[in-house]
């Protein structure tokens, strides 16, 4: 079992909403600063969203005001609660730990088209 | 925010031989604490990217030997000893000393000649 999985994407409309989660196994994910990275089709990484183990959060300018991180440590899973989606939000979305970005999930593609 | 810069961005290599990739910073990276939080990472083909090498020179677990990080300051440099088949992908650097937000290089593809 791969220690961190994604789930939640799909095809959205421009202006629509979605949420992605991140389920975490074998390691104490209580402990740990998590976070969101993407990669639009054929590009590079992009940093979005770190939350540390105290719950503070931080924020790519693209990004904010629209999407907001969260984790539930009692279910293990990190969030992402997308709002306002635009056509440059098109990425595959990867979890990763801590800000260093120690360990990546195997990412899930959001599309945002009409 | 500090930008980072990779050179260069695509690099073909001959199997066996060794390759080097740079990357500079805006900025110095030298964070309060003394550490250096520059690392870099490889993403193969169809997969998720992997860290190696994290604070300049500290290589993760299961990391070949081949892989070396240097540098200090503003200048990094990831190193290949004898490039193989596997080390085929886009290598990318970043840094966390100055953050948010956490920045990526542009990435350097890696292609066997």
């Amino acid at each position: 079992e791969a220690p961190l999985l994604e789930s939640g994407g799909g095809l959205v409309q421009p202006g629509g909403s979605l949420t992605l989660s991140c389920a975490a196994s074998r390691f104490m994910f209580s402990n740990y600063a998590m976070t969101w990275v993407r990669q639009a089709p054929g590009k590079g990484l992009e940093w979005v969203s770190t939350i540390g183990d105290n719950f503070i959060a931080d924020y790519a300018d693209s990004v904010k005001g629209r999407f907001t991180i969260s984790r539930d440590n009692s279910k293990n899973t990190l969030y992402l609660q997308m709002n306002s989606l635009r056509a440059e939000d098109t990425a595959t979305y990867y979890c990763a730990t801590q800000a260093g970005l120690d360990f990546w999930g195997q990412g899930t593609l959001v599309t945002v088209s009409s | 925010d500090v930008v980072m810069t990779q050179s260069p961005l695509s690099l073909p290599v001959t199997l066996g031989q060794p390759a080097s990739i740079s990357c500079r910073s805006s900025q110095s990276l030298v964070y309060s604490d003394g550490n250096t939080y520059l690392s870099w990472f490889l993403q193969r083909p169809g997969q998720s990217p992997r860290r190696l090498i994290y604070k300049v020179s500290d290589r993760d677990s299961g990391v070949p030997d081949r892989f070396s990080g240097s540098g200090s300051g503003t200048d990094f440099t990831l190193k290949i000893s004898r490039v193989e088949a596997e080390d085929v992908g886009i290598y990318y650097c970043m840094q966390g000393s100055y953050w948010p937000p956490i920045t990526f290089g542009q990435g350097t593809r890696l292609e066997i000649k």
